[in-house]
């Protein structure tokens, strides 16, 4: 079964606009965490954000915010004010057991978000 | 953040072919190396973790003689692909887990994009 699902296959915003990029997930474990990374065409992984499943507030980090509900599993991604460089592919991932650093990243399918002038 | 290098960057073989790809870790030392591919437009799938001083662990479906793991020292993993075929075509990543560090900080080396002809 998939432990992170990112429906969007592909996503259009126009530029300065907002945009919510989906990301779901899976898991039994009570602690976990989740990442943001952004993939451009370089192929380098960005990390961008994170959320422990502890964490009360949901994160940001400057452009980004994470859009975290427990209840749902969803752990969704808002980037704030586009630009043009933030045309790449996102990817979302987990880490099962948060404080277990040596676990593994799952990640889900991606979506590739394309900013128009 | 951590600093992690792959060598090379790029590298295209025949097929028959073994190619060695170097990750190192520049600033600090890692016990534990993730290795990921990721097929072009797919998302990144775990291959299999190389272990400081035993054998490295591989994911279901990874052919253990066909990609050689070998975690030569705290700051040196190699990922050997033998006889390389055309589906072994891929982009290889490496990512240390954040051993000593904020537990989130999960950072990846560049990538190699192998093609074999």
């Amino acid at each position: 079964a998939q432990k992170i699902t990112q429906t969007q296959p592909g996503m259009f915003v126009q530029e300065k606009e907002a945009v919510t990029l989906d990301c779901t997930y899976d898991t039994s474990d009570p602690s976990y965490g989740l990442f943001w990374y952004k993939q451009p065409s370089s192929g380098e992984m960005i990390f961008l954000i994170y959320q422990g499943s502890y964490d009360q507030q949901n994160a940001t980090e400057g452009r980004y915010s994470l859009n975290f509900q427990k209840a749902r599993k969803s752990a969704n991604l808002v980037i704030s004010a586009s630009q043009l460089g933030d045309s790449a592919m996102y990817f979302c991932a987990m880490r099962e057991g948060v404080k277990n650093a040596g676990n593994m990243l799952t990640f889900g399918g991606g979506t590739r978000l394309m900013v128009k002038p | 953040g951590a600093v992690v290098s792959q060598h090379p960057s790029w590298v295209i073989c025949k097929s028959g072919t073994s190619v060695k790809i170097e990750c190192r870790s520049l600033d600090f030392q890692a016990t534990t190396m993730f290795w990921y591919r990721q097929f072009p437009k797919q998302s990144l799938m775990l291959m299999a973790t190389s272990n400081e001083g035993s054998k490295a662990t591989y994911e279901q479906g990874v052919e253990k003689d066909k990609f050689l793991i070998n975690h030569a020292s705290l700051t040196l993993s190699t990922l050997t692909v033998t006889s390389a075929h055309p589906e072994d075509s891929s982009f290889y990543i490496c990512s240390p887990p954040p051993s000593g560090r904020e537990y989130y900080e999960q950072f990846f080396g560049p990538g190699t994009r192998l093609t074999v002809l």
